[in-house]
């Protein structure tokens, strides 16, 4: 069964840094990008970034560039994502989500969110 | 970056009604676009990619069309499980872009 299984979100104060992961299983993991989607509260999705299988090429939405950072390990088939400098509107749902292909058209897989909650 | 634009934002239906959804994008993404159905608590599925083909297990009563900047996505006779909020979006170009969102409702 493919799966991906977030964990590392928490509450975080204002300027603080938190790392998440997101652990695949059940596909070749190397074989395809992967993505960071969030959700805030009551709102509709947002993509945050993506990287490529082999994790040489990477893409960020403009709100966390320069603060957010992604990356992989294929040896353990995890996804991270790196959050500095962090905001009361980082706040939201962070999923992992699979695209169909290298870079593919449409996510097939997403985890089952993990909550970051940026507050004082 | 590419703007997708879904209407409605809401929509009031009853089970066996057909319900259609639209999506305009604000620049041709050729077929680089997905649907995807989200239901409260729970991460989103993919429905339909490429626009118009249906993703293994999903029921053959959603279907998409479309192609370039319009986009439609029909559900032909909606059964209780289907109220959810659908999103559509664009892998045509980064940054991704999902739309705002269509609330489908019981009436």
């Amino acid at each position: 069964e493919l799966q991906l299984l977030e964990s590392g979100g928490g509450l975080v104060q204002p300027g603080g840094s938190l790392r998440l992961s997101c652990v695949a299983s059940g596909f070749t993991f190397s074989s395809y990008a992967m993505s960071w989607v969030r959700q805030a509260p009551g709102k509709g999705l947002e993509w945050v970034s993506a990287i490529s299988g082999s994790g040489g090429s990477t893409h960020y939405a403009d709100s966390v560039k320069g603060r957010f950072t992604i990356s992989r390990d294929n040896s353990k088939n995890t996804l991270y994502l790196q959050m500095n400098s962090l905001r009361a509107e980082d706040t939201a749902v962070y999923y992992c989500a699979k695209s169909r292909g290298n870079w593919g058209n449409g996510f097939d897989v997403w985890g089952q969110g993990t909550l970051v909650t940026v507050s004082s | 970056d590419i703007q997708m634009t879904q209407s409605p934002s809401s929509v009031s239906a009853s089970v066996g009604d057909r319900v259609t959804i639209t999506c305009r994008a604000s620049q041709d993404i050729s077929n680089w676009f997905a649907w995807y159905q989200q239901k409260a608590g729970k991460a989103p599925k993919v429905l339909i990619f490429g626009a118009s083909t249906l993703q293994n297990g999903v029921p053959s009563r959603f279907s998409g069309s479309g192609s370039g900047t319009d986009f439609t996505l029909t559900i032909s006779s909606l059964q209780p499980e289907d109220f959810a909020t659908y999103y559509c979006q664009q892998s045509n170009t980064f940054p991704y872009t999902f739309g705002q969102g269509t609330k489908l409702e019981i009436k």
